[in-house]
């Protein structure tokens, strides 16, 4: 497709549950980003990937949250051992080179529930 | 600290009216400042991009401006529309970090009929 992709888009856990958030970025984009974006708020960073590196992962609130994105296209956001604090939509958004010159284009999102 | 803040928080206004969003920052070193466009339910549209030399960009009906001495820009809408209802987020870049971009909490645009 032409666009950033997401899957699921919507998501319901019960606490304690595993997740994983897939993303599909525009094809041949480098730079892949993840966004955790609370009711009313905006989009808060949690990772960045150049390729399959991971060069920044500041804004994983714990370890519970992993992410890769080993062939560097697809990548997976997984949550362990959800909590009711981590109900959120988690955007992803792909770029043609790093954020600060080039512009992001963002998926749907996915909301999650955890109850 | 880098800060993006945004007022109103929240605006409704009728439609074929014109409306301003503020946006002031305290980023640095700052790159660029976006403002982006968040329908219910979906990803961010950028909407306009403005670097440090820059001081007005228009996209159709939306104007930005950036004073980037006082730190500030803002976003005009012309003859507002039913379909600009949405959130419109300000963001802001820093110069030399692929990553570090800071988002603002958005301004919730009602227009009403």
């Amino acid at each position: 497709g032409a666009g950033v992709s997401q899957s699921p888009r919507y998501k319901v856990a019960k606490r304690g549950q595993d997740v994983a958030l897939r993303c599909d970025p525009i094809s041949g984009h480098v730079s892949l980003f993840w966004y955790q974006q609370a009711l009313g708020q905006g989009p808060e960073f949690l990772t960045y990937f150049q390729n399959e590196a991971q060069l920044d992962k500041s804004g994983l609130p714990s370890d519970r949250f992993f992410a890769e994105r080993p062939e560097g296209s697809v990548s997976t956001l997984k949550i362990q051992r959800t909590q009711q604090e981590d109900s959120a939509v988690y955007l992803c958004a792909s770029s043609s080179g790093g954020a600060h010159y080039n512009e992001q284009f963002f998926g749907p999102g996915t909301r999650l529930t955890v109850l | 600290k880098n800060q993006v803040e945004q007022s109103p928080q929240s605006l409704i206004i009728l439609e074929g009216k014109n409306c301003t969003l503020q946006c002031n920052y305290t980023v640095s070193p700052f790159s660029n400042l976006r403002w982006y466009k968040q329908d219910t339910g979906r990803g961010p549209v950028s909407l306009t991009i403005m670097t440090f030399s820059e001081n007005t960009k228009s996209n159709g009906r939306y104007t930005a401006t950036l004073d980037a001495d006082t730190k500030q820009s803002s976003l005009h809408i012309t003859a507002s529309q039913l379909s600009d209802s949405a959130s419109y987020i300000c963001v802001v870049s820093v110069r030399s970090s692929a990553s570090k971009i800071i988002f603002g909490s958005g301004t919730r645009l009602s227009i009403r009929p």
